[in-house]
């Protein structure tokens, strides 16, 4: 089955920087990506999310990157702000309406 | 998006009792719900498939006797945690999707057992 790594498990960047986030998959027939945010308690937050024929996508200052050959995929967040302090959670699915193999998450800490 | 309903959000219980937990699909007829399971700070583990009108199918290490799931409706997945124990204490969380959507979860059930 899919296997999903995720790095870093922690992460601290000062506010206004970059944040990147880093997931690698296993399994070549997944064509899914998506991002979760979640709060403690809380179900997590689709941020954003790629599908495999496509390489890159943009959300103001979210953005996914996703390389099919090496099969990995990344998220950025640039001009980070407190809010943006949460876990995060990528994933891989296999198929159109399948289970999700999520990372093992990264706490994101930002500070002022 | 698809709205799935949870509940409860949280709930506490002695060990040894049943809880069961509930997730309806409230604007479309979800043929499949995944329940995961979620340990403090940890990631987000699936402990099985459900589909409407026939058995889940459950992951490797995860009892069936203990973990029932029914999904007897289009709209409605239940997931009941037999003979709770202060180790199935956890954040369990159900999801479904539309073809080729993203995924909808429900807002999680957090429970303890004492």
């Amino acid at each position: 089955g899919e296997n999903v790594e995720q790095h870093p498990s922690t992460l601290s960047v000062q506010e206004g920087d970059s944040a990147v986030i880093k997931c690698t998959y296993s399994d070549s027939a997944s064509n899914y990506f998506p991002w979760y945010k979640q709060e403690l308690g809380k179900r997590p937050q689709l941020i954003i999310d790629i599908r495999s024929n496509v390489g890159e996508k943009k959300d103001q200052r979210i953005a996914v990157t996703l390389n099919k050959t090496a099969k990995h995929f990344s998220l950025h967040i640039t001009e980070t702000q407190p809010e943006d302090s949460a876990v995060y959670f990528c994933a891989a699915r296999t198929g159109t309406a399948s289970k999700l193999t999520f990372g093992t998450g990264t706490r994101l800490q930002v500070t002022l | 998006g698809a709205v799935v309903s949870q509940h409860p959000s949280w709930v506490i219980c002695k060990s040894g009792t049943s809880v069961k937990i509930e997730c309806r699909s409230l604007d479309f007829q979800a043929t499949t719900m995944f329940w995961y399971r979620q340990f403090p700070k940890q990631s987000l583990m699936l402990m099985a498939t459900s589909n409407e009108g026939s058995k889940a199918t459950y992951e490797q290490g995860v009892e069936k006797d203990k973990f029932l799931i029914n999904h007897a409706s289009l709209t409605l997945s239940t997931l009941t945690v037999t003979s709770a124990h202060p180790e199935d204490s956890s954040f369990y969380i159900c999801s479904t999707a539309r073809t080729n959507t993203e995924a909808f979860f429900g807002q999680g059930t957090r429970l303890t057992v004492v």
